[in-house]
């Protein structure tokens, strides 16, 4: 079993749509939660952390369940800008950063 | 302020062949990390340096060594090559005691 898993996608979505990705991890020890977005041939950059009480940033909330070992990110509104890859990133220990990402989701808005 | 700059951007070596690759953190940053995403697929961890110390090491053979140095630049040597180690390289840095990490834009290495 993969430590993250996601969902590959694509998913095609028209714009002002809401979309929904979802991730679960493995490791029940993993400390803190990530989403990175990856433009095509681009380095991922961080989209936003995760918190247990959740956390919003604009068009963007992201959830984690810790029980169940979930982690959803959800898009309102969605521009032709938000298509890329979204990875969802675990990070296992806190005495170092050793990140464990997703195979991402692929999002695809069109007009 | 410059972002995390890796070189080269482009690389294409032949089975057997060793290379290097260098990474330039942002100013301040202390910790770099190495990551290895082949198409299709997330970033790998390779290793994780700080002040100059090895603090992480991914599942990765012997073949893979990195090294830091006192400006905090690290390199990434990858010797006899193989065709399943064409990816892109990429190398992260961060501040102490904050998780956020900036990735450089990557090397792209092919294996012919």
């Amino acid at each position: 079993r993969k430590e993250v898993e996601q969902d590959p996608g694509p998913f095609n979505v028209p714009e002002g749509a809401t979309v929904a990705f979802n991730c679960t991890y493995s490791n029940s020890a993993s400390q803190s939660f990530f989403w990175y977005r990856q433009d095509c041939r681009k380095e991922p950059k961080l989209l936003m952390s995760v918190y247990s009480s959740g956390n919003e940033d604009g068009r963007f909330t992201a959830q984690l369940n810790r029980a169940s070992q979930y982690i959803s990110l959800l898009i309102r509104d969605s521009k032709l800008s938000d298509s890329a890859t979204y990875l969802c990133v675990v990070n296992k220990d806190t005495g170092f950063q050793k990140l464990v990402f997703g195979t991402g989701t692929r999002l695809l808005v069109s007009p | 302020d410059a972002g995390v700059t890796q070189s080269p951007t482009h690389l294409i070596k032949t089975r057997g062949q060793h290379v290097t690759l260098r990474c330039s953190p942002i100013s301040g940053h202390k910790s770099v990390s190495w990551y290895q995403q082949v198409l299709g697929q997330g970033p790998q961890f390779i290793f994780q340096y700080y002040e100059k110390e090895e603090r992480g090491r991914g599942n990765f053979p012997d073949r893979f060594s990195a090294r830091q140095f006192p400006n905090y630049s690290s390199e990434l040597n990858v010797n006899a090559l193989l065709l399943g180690d064409s990816a892109l390289y990429l190398c992260a840095s961060r501040r102490p005691n904050d998780e956020k990490l900036f990735f450089g834009s990557g090397t792209q290495l092919s294996v012919l």
